[in-house]
């Protein structure tokens, strides 16, 4: 089925590990986003890419970096976790000229101990 | 900065019951998006409201928008049980790339 993958679904590690959370989609849309959700804040931006090979900063940047990979793929990598990025991580894409708003991945739930 | 207020944060109703959560948000924007979040799922897209006085209904849900207010209304008609669920409303910044600022979600309950 056409949609956004994210892998992947469950993830803990260990505070100082690092890890790479993987996004893909088939829908051919040029934009695509990482967001992370925590309770009662609902969901803030971390990085976006608007199109391939462009990547900007959103609402909650620090400790993440990000690579628009090609048209399909859109990585987010913790270098060193921290108890504080705890939290289920959902990637989007869009096609913005259509105005449809986001089809979502299914997120991972990520722990660091 | 954009943000967006949805109110109320809970709520709990029975079923047969009318009731509405709002969606307030501080800049001007005419792209607001409505989903629905079961839990330990993905967010599933509702609704796209898209102009000033736009109105969508699926079911038992009608969305609407007042860009003026700056205010969408998402009412929800003689609630089922089904319904429950956390609802997000999502403003569109309008800067280049869709960038979507969420409400904090309201979380539904609906009781037999």
């Amino acid at each position: 089925n056409a949609g956004v993958t994210q892998t992947p679904k469950f993830q803990v590690l260990k505070t100082g590990q690092s890890m790479t959370l993987q996004c893909a989609q088939d829908m051919n849309h040029n934009s695509m986003y990482w967001y992370r959700q925590d309770p009662g804040m609902g969901l803030r931006l971390i990085y976006y890419s608007a199109s391939e090979g462009t990547t900007d900063k959103g609402e909650v940047p620090n400790g993440y970096n990000v690579s628009r990979l090609n048209k399909r793929e859109f990585s987010l990598r913790l270098e060193s976790a921290a108890p504080s990025q705890t939290s289920v991580y959902f990637c989007a894409s869009s096609e913005p000229g259509l105005g449809y708003g986001y089809t979502f991945g299914s997120g991972t739930r990520l722990t660091v101990v | 900065e954009l943000k967006v207020e949805q109110n109320p944060l809970f709520l709990s109703m029975q079923e047969g019951k009318n009731y509405t959560i709002y969606c307030n948000y501080s800049t001007t924007s005419d792209r607001l998006y409505w989903y629905r979040q079961d839990p330990g799922k993905s967010l599933e897209s509702l609704f796209v409201l898209l102009s000033n006085g736009a109105v969508k209904q699926e079911g038992r849900l009608m969305a609407s928008l007042d860009t003026k207010a700056r205010l969408s209304t998402l009412h929800i008609t003689a609630a089922v049980h089904d319904l429950s669920a956390t609802y997000f409303c999502a403003v569109d910044r309008g800067q280049g790339a869709q960038k979507l600022v969420f409400g904090q979600g309201t979380r539904l309950t609906i009781n037999p």
